[in-house]
């Protein structure tokens, strides 16, 4: 909603400029993970997946890199434009369990 | 198009009155959840139902019921027992039981108490 981002971590990032956005993870059982993007007033939106096999994923314009050894997920989101201004979170999936969010990184593209 | 609809998008509600807020997909999913989601927090499961006429508490069901006489609709009720039920509801849907996937969301749905 309009105030999800509210008390989130906050990234701004100049327009064109690349983007980082970080995240822990809890679970080292976890075998699946997703990153999301939620606009304000908006449901969250896939952006992209990765399993605990791969270390890389590429997307367009996005990357998810995993390091399983120390439980970190990253999203890189190239050539920022104004339309990626959101919410981004993580969700990763313990085993067979249902996945767990975490409470996410607002993102503020300076044009 | 296929998706999922919540309704309404904005509800006000008086203290003590139980709401209903629908939630209806059309991407033949067997799975199906509702969240709910506050300020700076992430989402936390409230009921899911992996199948028809079955569902199962999440982390926070207390104050809430939910019904899934059809494989399309997952209506959650916000009951009066619940003691802070102002929040953005989302709904989500995904192919397989469980987590097997990616969750599609609807819209969400904001819920104010007056």
């Amino acid at each position: 909603g309009e105030s999800v981002g509210l008390h989130l971590p906050t990234l701004s990032v100049q327009e064109g400029d690349n983007s980082i956005i970080n995240c822990a993870y809890s679970n080292s059982a976890s075998d699946y993970f997703i990153w999301y993007k939620q606009e304000s007033g908006k449901g969250p939106q896939f952006i992209i997946d990765i399993r605990s096999n791969m270390d890389k994923r590429q997307g367009q314009r996005v990357t998810v890199l995993l390091n399983k050894t120390v439980k970190h997920l990253s999203l890189q989101i190239a050539a920022t434009q104004p339309g990626d201004s959101a919410v981004y979170f993580c969700a990763e999936r313990p085993g067979n369990n249902r996945l767990a969010f975490g409470k996410g990184n607002q993102v503020v593209v300076i044009p | 198009d296929g998706g999922i609809t919540q309704s309404p998008k904005y509800l006000f509600r008086k203290e003590g009155q139980n709401v209903t807020l629908s939630c209806e997909q059309n991407l033949n999913h067997d799975a199906m959840y509702w969240y709910r989601q506050d300020p700076g927090q992430g989402l936390r499961l409230i009921y899911y139902s992996q199948i028809v006429n079955d569902f199962q508490k999440g982390d926070i069901a207390e104050g809430y019921s939910v019904s899934r006489e059809k494989k399309e609709s997952f209506p959650l009720t916000v009951t009066s027992a619940q003691k802070n039920p102002t929040a953005f509801y989302l709904c989500a849907s995904s192919r397989g039981q469980g987590a097997t996937g990616e969750l599609f969301f609807g819209e969400g749905s904001r819920l104010t108490v007056l």
